[in-house]
């Protein structure tokens, strides 16, 4: 069984510009995540996908974040304009819709904003 | 709102020795799930070990082992016989039962294992 693919693995941009992260779950798997992990802390969700529909987007910062999961299986993660507090790995996950189990991790992005 | 709380940025032990990591969380819950993630340098999450509150009977996998306290909410992780490929981040998680729900992560120990 493949894995959560991500890409790309790293990025460095200036602050101000912009930059989008992609993530291809698990066939099959309805739920996505997206979470960020700044240094020395735990992942924190950003937003949560049930096939192309939001689950939860409360901790994204809609001013200058976005996400989209078209037909139920990519989703692309966007920041524009970004800042330094946005250096970071951005995981995705995917998850089967049933019991807590199931939860598989991309090897991530790791953002630096210079 | 759920937390989950790890009080030993760092932990070290020798190979082949025994080290326990610990873990407390806060919840209004009764049913939920436990979960302890390893993580290398190669970033991705690794499961080591998952625990079912409505089990009493605590989990073990291998060399991996958890003691669930749950009037306590304390949810320590025990690896025996460790190897030197254990070194890495360790995150304790917690997430409701249910489909779909999300995890929300401790803030890590990270495991030296020595020579």
């Amino acid at each position: 069984e493949a894995g959560v693919a991500q890409s790309p693995r790293y990025k460095i941009i200036e602050k101000r510009q912009s930059v989008a992260f992609w993530c291809n779950p698990i066939s099959g798997h309805a739920t996505l995540y997206w979470y960020q992990q700044i240094l020395g802390q735990g992942p924190k969700l950003l937003i949560q996908f049930q096939n192309n529909g939001v689950v939860d987007d409360s901790q994204l910062p809609k001013d200058r974040f976005s996400a989209e999961r078209l037909k139920g299986v990519d989703s692309t993660l966007k920041i524009q304009p970004a800042k330094l507090e946005d250096s970071a790995v951005y995981l995705c996950a995917s998850s089967q819709p049933d019991r807590g189990v199931g939860y598989t991790f991309g090897s991530g992005t790791r953002l630096t904003v210079v | 709102a759920q937390t989950v709380t790890q009080s030993q940025p760092e932990m070290s032990v020798q190979e082949a020795e025994t080290v326990t990591l610990s873990c407390t969380y806060d919840t209004s819950e009764s049913d939920y799930y436990l979960f302890w993630y390893k993580q290398p340098p190669s970033r991705q999450m690794i499961l080591v070990i998952r625990q079912e509150a409505y089990k009493q009977q605590n989990a073990t996998e291998n060399r991996f082992s958890v003691n669930f306290q749950k009037a306590a909410k304390s949810f320590s992780l025990k690896i025996s016989d460790s190897q030197l490929g254990d070194a890495a981040m360790y995150f304790c998680a917690y997430s409701l039962t249910g489909t779909a729900s999300k995890l929300t992560f401790g803030t890590g120990t990270r495991l030296q294992v020595t020579l």
